[in-house]
């Protein structure tokens, strides 16, 4: 079947320290891979997107690159801010008329 | 932004009590979701919708029933509320078709006492 592994977290960064939360799939086909946040007591936004191999989607500084080889999604920024702190979801789809496979989400922590 | 409602935002309820969640959607999307969000299990998928009237079961859905009789509302039923289901239900729609973008409520916080 489908699924998402995605690190445990919490994780816990100084500002302005470089992130990386791991993101790798199981899918049947060629999924799209997103990245979803969900900052303290409101619902998850999608934060960026990447829909075929090689692909890399940004946002805010964020970056993903789609890695067919590897199936991975790994999620990046250079430089992070206390208004980071939040969680992030990985997620696949395989099409347009199917739920969305969520990974367990990562837990991020930015102190000044 | 798929102007997402839900209602309530915050309810506190007693086992046994039958309670009803509302997701209300105004960009038309096709297709509708519930999920439940607790510490150490992430979003797990309730019910989902395809249509009006067409509706079909997720991981989680023992315990509850869910019915859309329009495009925009779609409504989350727990027949007779337990313990186990203390915890934070979202909404979220999908336009469909190539569209594969969730769009997420803001939650509703359920405490069945």
């Amino acid at each position: 079947g489908n699924s998402v592994t995605q690190m445990e977290g919490p994780v816990t960064l100084s500002e302005e320290a470089f992130l990386t939360i791991n993101c790798t799939y199981t899918a049947t086909g060629y999924p799209s891979l997103f990245w979803y946040v969900q900052y303290p007591g409101e619902g998850l936004q999608l934060l960026l997107k990447a829909t075929k191999a090689d692909d890399k989607g940004s946002n805010k500084g964020f970056e993903a690159t789609y890695r067919k080889e590897t199936t991975s999604f790994h999620l990046e920024k250079g430089s992070v801010q206390v208004s980071d702190s939040a969680v992030y979801f990985c997620a696949l789809s395989v099409s347009g008329n199917t739920p969305l496979v969520f990974g367990k989400g990562t837990r991020l922590s930015v102190i000044a | 932004d798929a102007g997402i409602t839900q209602s309530p935002r915050h309810k506190v309820t007693e086992t046994g009590t039958p309670v009803t969640l509302r997701c209300h959607q105004t960009e038309n999307h096709r297709y509708m979701y519930w999920y439940r969000q607790d510490p150490g299990h992430g979003l797990r998928l309730i019910h989902y919708s395809y249509g009006v009237k067409d509706t079909d079961k997720g991981e989680v859905s023992d315990g509850y029933s869910v019915s859309r009789s329009k495009t925009e509302d779609f409504l989350l039923t727990l027949e007779s509320a337990t313990s186990s289901q203390t915890s934070v239900y979202f909404c979220a729609t999908q336009r469909g078709g190539d569209e594969e973008t969730q769009y997420f409520g803001p939650g509703t916080r359920l405490l069945v006492l």
